[in-house]
């Protein structure tokens, strides 16, 4: 099966613009998570989707990041607009049952975005 | 708090035995989970305990003992691809859809 797909793989943007992110899940995952890990830190949870809706997106920095899967399949990562400390490897991941004890997350390669 | 501690780099040489810990202070548990991450690359599942004790998968063992709120990833026969980073996450029970990750550990094997 396909894994989790994550594009693009690199962005490099100014600070002020505009970057979505895209992530394609696992088929049939309803869970699809948020992580993002900034350089020299640990991988920290941003949001959690279990299909359509938002689960949990305690994680989410400020209202500068908006995340959205309509339809409950792929989701996007919007920033807008960016700034610096937004630098960082974005990953998402889904999993197929969120109940007690069912592992594991499926990680997809993340999107490297450099702000400048 | 979910304080998830694990050393941040080290080496060992190819063909030895390596054991990386990881410490984690919880406010619930669910289970631990032990991640590969090469460079510029997904981190991918290598190993999950949810009771204590050991749980062996070929030339990677992790242990858990969640009385002291430890484990340890253990990596046997190293071969260089074994370098990467590894990451030590630990699924929380009260917020049991959260995986909170540690920092990771550089592994570095030299021939």
């Amino acid at each position: 099966e396909a894994g989790v797909t994550q594009f693009p793989s690199h962005s490099v943007i100014e600070k002020g613009q505009t970057v979505t992110l895209r992530c394609d899940p696992i088929s049939g995952h309803d869970n699809l998570y948020w992580y993002r890990r900034v350089m020299g830190k640990e991988i920290k949870f941003l949001l959690h989707f279990v299909k359509e809706s938002k689960q949990d997106e305690s994680g989410m920095p400020n209202n500068r990041f908006l995340a959205e899967r309509t339809g409950g399949t792929y989701s996007t990562l919007k920033v807008q607009p960016a700034e610096l400390e937004d630098s960082g490897v974005y990953f998402c991941a889904s999993s197929q049952d969120s109940r007690q004890g069912k592992p594991p997350l499926h990680f997809g390669n993340g999107t490297r975005l450099t702000v400048t | 708090g979910q304080n998830i501690d694990q050393p941040t780099e080290m080496t060992a040489t190819e063909g030895a035995i390596v054991q990386i810990n990881c410490t984690y202070q919880t406010s619930g548990f669910n289970g631990l989970f032990w991640y590969q991450q090469h460079a510029g690359e997904a981190p991918t599942f290598l190993s999950y305990n949810v009771l204590d004790g050991l749980e062996e998968k070929g030339r990677f063992s992790s242990f858990l003992s969640r009385s002291k709120g430890y484990s340890y990833l253990l990596l046997k026969e190293l071969q260089m691809k074994d370098s990467a980073s590894y990451l030590c996450a630990v699924w929380g029970l009260y917020n049991f859809n959260k995986f909170y990750f540690g920092s990771g550990t550089k592994l570095n094997v030299k021939p």
